[in-house]
């Protein structure tokens, strides 16, 4: 079955600074690709996906890429701010098969 | 706020209990999901239902149950419960019976087995 790893599992950065945070995935027919933010206390919460035929996805601060040839894609965040401080958890599925989940890393915005 | 409701918030009972964890999926959502997260598994799939029939199961114990009711509410069944029952248990929705539809996640239902 599919295998999703992110590295690192923590990361701290300096307010104002960007984030990136990659994901690796076994399985390469997947072909779908979403982010999730899950702030304490609360369920996780999608902020953005992808799918495989798209090499980039941007929304404000937030963009993903994909690049399907290594199997791996990556969360940008830029102009971090303290609200941006959670757990993010990458996934990905294929047609008919769920969705596996990253084991999440936890970022830490300084103020 | 995603829509997605469950009950209760927390839940603290004895080991050999036997418990019912309530989801009321988005309004229009017709799939349901049922995942498991503990510190050191990260988020698991348990099982998920479309419009009232069983669609897939992942690593859900035969001590768990789970239905998906006329009204599309959902509940997870623990029975026998063991102290590594003891997790938070999510309760997603889904438009779509496809897994790549976007996934929305209540807040959670906190177990406590003791």
């Amino acid at each position: 079955g599919e295998n999703v790893e992110q590295h690192p599992s923590t990361l701290s950065v300096q307010e104002g600074d960007s984030a990136v945070i990659k994901c690796t995935y076994s399985d390469s027919a997947s072909n779908y690709f979403p982010w999730y933010k899950q702030e304490l206390g609360k369920g996780p919460q999608l902020i953005i996906d992808i799918r495989s035929n798209v090499g980039e996805k941007k929304d404000q601060r937030i963009a993903v890429t994909l690049n399907k040839t290594a199997k791996h894609f990556s969360l940008h965040i830029t102009e971090t701010q303290p609200e941006d401080s959670a757990v993010y958890f990458c996934a990905a599925s294929k047609t008919n098969s769920k969705l596996t989940f990253g084991k999440g890393i936890t970022l830490s915005v300084r103020p | 706020d995603s829509g997605v409701t469950q009950t209760p918030k927390h839940l603290i009972t004895a080991t050999g209990q036997r418990v019912t964890l309530r989801c009321s999926p988005r309004s229009g959502d017709l799939s349901v999901y049922w995942y498991q997260q503990s510190l050191d598994q990260g988020l698991q799939f348990l099982i998920q239902y479309y419009n009232g029939e069983e669609r897939a199961k992942g690593n859900i114990l035969e001590r768990f149950s789970a239905q998906q009711f006329p009204d599309l509410h959902s509940e997870l069944n623990l029975s026998s419960l063991e102290l590594g029952d003891s997790a938070l248990y999510f309760c997603a929705s889904s438009v779509q019976v496809s897994y790549n539809s976007p996934l929305h996640f209540g807040n959670g239902t906190r177990l406590t087995v003791t």
